[in-house]
């Protein structure tokens, strides 16, 4: 079954702290996977997705194909950071079906 | 920069109406998409939209749901007869086309409240 996991509900963190959000996905064949974030009261907007390997806003993710995972990692956190993140999946094609994980909130606290 | 936009942004509607929701994607983007959100869960894909024909659908958007894209700029979703269970955040999305286009680009959202 193609399934995105995000264990985390909600992550706190200090500023300056290394942030981690984790992402597991599930998918029989090579998926796309994508971080979007959405900030309060914001729309949803793409934040990084692996095919383009850069760091946006100071975030990165690797795609890890043995463990089936798709980490996103800031080395030092800031206020600003705090938002709903959420990984998604999508098996390609002219479609882009996204295949969203629950989503975790990150709260950055000063 | 271009935005996608969607109308209403909250709607409150009795059991068994007719809602309509509107979106006007990005002007160049040729591939269109509905989500929903249920307050707590995941976002949830519903309808995928190219070629002014229904290219992917969910097994959510069952035939109460419709989409159509009546002018150049419009893309709707109707829900025929409300469900207390509709009750969700609807988002519209919008894709260009080509290579590495992964990127949607969404709207606000439309919150739809079934009493």
């Amino acid at each position: 079954a193609q399934r995105v996991t995000q264990p985390e509900k909600l992550l706190s963190v200090f500023k300056g702290a290394p942030v981690e959000l984790k992402c597991n996905y599930s998918y029989s064949g090579s998926p796309e996977l994508f971080w979007y974030v959405q900030y309060s009261r914001q729309r949803l907007q793409l934040l990084l997705r692996h095919i383009s390997r850069e760091s946006i806003k100071g975030f990165t993710a690797d795609l890890n194909k043995g463990e089936t995972s798709f980490h996103l990692k800031k080395p030092f956190a800031q206020e600003e950071d705090s938002a709903m993140y959420y990984c998604a999946l999508s098996g390609g094609g002219s479609n882009y079906q996204l295949i969203w994980g629950a989503g975790t909130k990150l709260i950055i606290k000063p | 920069e271009p935005e996608v936009t969607q109308t209403p942004s909250h709607q409150v509607t009795q059991m068994g109406q007719e809602v309509i929701l509107r979106c006007v994607p990005i002007s160049n983007h040729l591939y269109f998409y509905w989500y929903r959100q249920i307050l707590g869960q995941k976002v949830e894909f519903l309808v995928s939209f190219y070629n002014n024909e229904i290219s992917e659908k969910s097994e959510i958007f069952d035939d109460q749901f419709s989409v159509e894209r009546p002018d150049g700029s419009n893309f709707t979703l109707k829900i025929r007869s409300t469900k207390l269970e509709d009750s969700a955040m609807y988002f519209c999305a919008s894709r260009r086309q080509g290579v590495n286009t992964g990127e949607l680009f969404f709207g606000e959202g439309s919150r739809l409240t079934v009493l």
